[in-house]
């Protein structure tokens, strides 16, 4: 049973372009989602995350969206640059105080120049 | 950098041995957490130690098995290893509110290969 899904396994954009990446779930006890980027050889990085009492959050140029009624959450990088290529992972965990994350199987970001 | 070391990097052995992975959590860190990557796969949890005791279990197979010490790193011991035990095993940690939303932070990560 897949809790957290990202569809798309790739993506390739443009540098300067803006990159979309979507993540689905299906628990509705998950109130806490995050986004992590990972390079070929190094552990997942946080990028940012989002509560469930949000539909949005902004860190530079990442912002994530929640649509809690469709249980759908989405990664937007804009603009796009070459340093963003990578593995990025959608995660989710239920109730506060740090409890496991539930991953999404990762989509492959690849930005051309 | 995440603060988190994991060690060692790679480890080769073959079926039917047993390995031991090593995490040293962030300063200040309580909680670790391991996970599991398989080929072409999302990160799976295992099991999570708070302030040294076990707070969570996760798909954990019985041939593991983990724990956290008074200095707050973390052993993954694995036994048996079957060809299917090769992947990558990754640790994070965490501060621990339980008030707050809290991020975790891996390492980076060891490769375990079972011929």
């Amino acid at each position: 049973d897949q809790q957290v899904k990202q569809n798309s396994p790739s993506l390739s954009v443009q540098e300067g372009r803006i990159s979309i990446l979507n993540c689905d779930y299906t628990n509705s006890m998950f109130d806490y989602f995050l986004w992590y980027k990972k390079y070929p050889a190094e552990g997942p990085t946080f990028l940012i995350s989002i509560s469930s009492i949000k539909d949005k959050n902004e860190d530079g140029r990442f912002t994530v969206f929640l649509n809690k009624s469709a249980k759908h959450l989405s990664l937007h990088i804009v603009p796009s640059q070459p340093g963003d290529s990578a593995v990025y992972f959608c995660a989710a965990s239920a109730n506060q105080g740090a409890q496991k994350l539930v991953f999404g199987q990762g989509t492959r970001l690849t930005i051309n120049p | 950098d995440s603060g988190v070391t994991q060690t060692p990097k790679h480890l080769i052995t073959a079926t039917g041995q047993r390995v031991t992975l090593r995490c040293s959590p962030r300063s200040g860190d309580l909680s670790v957490y391991w996970y599991q990557q398989s080929l072409d796969q999302g990160l799976q949890f295992l099991i999570q130690y708070y302030n040294g005791e076990e707070r969570a279990k996760g798909n954990i197979l019985e041939r593991f098995s983990a724990q956290q010490f008074p200095d707050l790193h973390s052993e993954l011991n694995l036994s048996s290893l079957e060809l299917g035990d090769s992947a990558l095993y990754f640790c994070a940690s965490s501060v621990v509110f339980s008030n707050h939303y809290n991020e975790q932070f891996f390492g980076p990560g060891t490769r375990l290969t079972v011929l």
